[in-house]
């Protein structure tokens, strides 16, 4: 069984442009959450859905946004890019309505220059 | 969610057991103790998690005090695979409308070091 897979491995940017990262959990699993981790640090909760809601998100200014299909893949979008933003960007999915135990993909390393 | 306390680095033998502590204080009675674990570069994996019994599974083992306010992560013979950061993480095991329930607050966890 495939696990969460994120696309793309690697993306470098400049500042001021826009990021798109995709998400593809679990089979099975409709809730999909987004972590920022930025060099050294710990992971940032940033958003979470759930049958295509936003059900909650974390600290973050409004250009990190993101949306979830009816496939419940996920993207994540990040306008007017700031150096700052550079991170591993992980996506991990979960049962219905945040049940169980996190599983997470290799992350989406952003670059900004 | 209630917050976690970890040592910022631990160190241990290969072929020894590696007992990682996390105070969790003000965890409330609905919440349950995750542990997940991070290796250089790679997306966190879950090992174990449990609410106020003594669990075990392939990888490792969970002790929760019976205040429930530490745990202790047991890996029985730690190999130098292990070296990883380790995560301790409190959550509500409710559905969305805990709204609290997604906020998974992971911390800069443990880095264990397994040398030779």
């Amino acid at each position: 069984e495939a696990g969460v897979t994120q696309s793309p491995t690697h993306l470098i940017k400049t500042r001021g442009q826009q990021a798109t990262l995709r998400c593809s959990p679990i089979s099975g699993h409709t809730s999909v959450y987004w972590y920022q981790q930025a060099l050294g640090l710990g992971l940032q909760f940033l958003l979470w859905y759930d049958e295509g809601e936003e059900r909650n998100r974390g600290n973050f200014p409004p250009r990190f946004s993101g949306r979830q299909f009816p496939n419940y893949s996920s993207e994540l979008n990040v306008n007017a890019l700031e150096l700052e933003d550079s991170a591993l960007y992980l996506c991990a999915s979960s049962l219905a309505a945040g049940l169980g135990e996190l599983f997470f993909g290799e992350g989406s390393r952003l670059t900004v220059l | 969610d209630a917050k976690t306390t970890q040592p910022p680095s631990m160190d241990c033998a290969e072929g020894r057991a590696a007992n990682l502590p996390c105070n969790h204080s003000t965890i409330s009675g609905n919440e349950y103790v995750y542990w997940y674990r991070q290796i250089h570069s790679q997306g966190p994996q879950y090992i174990i998690h449990g609410l106020k019994n003594n669990e075990t599974n392939e990888m490792a083992s969970l002790i929760i005090t019976e205040d429930r306010k530490s745990s202790t992560l047991i890996l029985p013979h730690a190999t130098l695979r292990d070296t990883a950061v380790y995560y301790c993480i409190v959550r509500v095991a409710g559905g969305w409308d805990t709204g609290t329930a997604s906020k998974l607050t992971f911390g800069t966890g443990t880095r264990l070091q397994v040398t030779l």
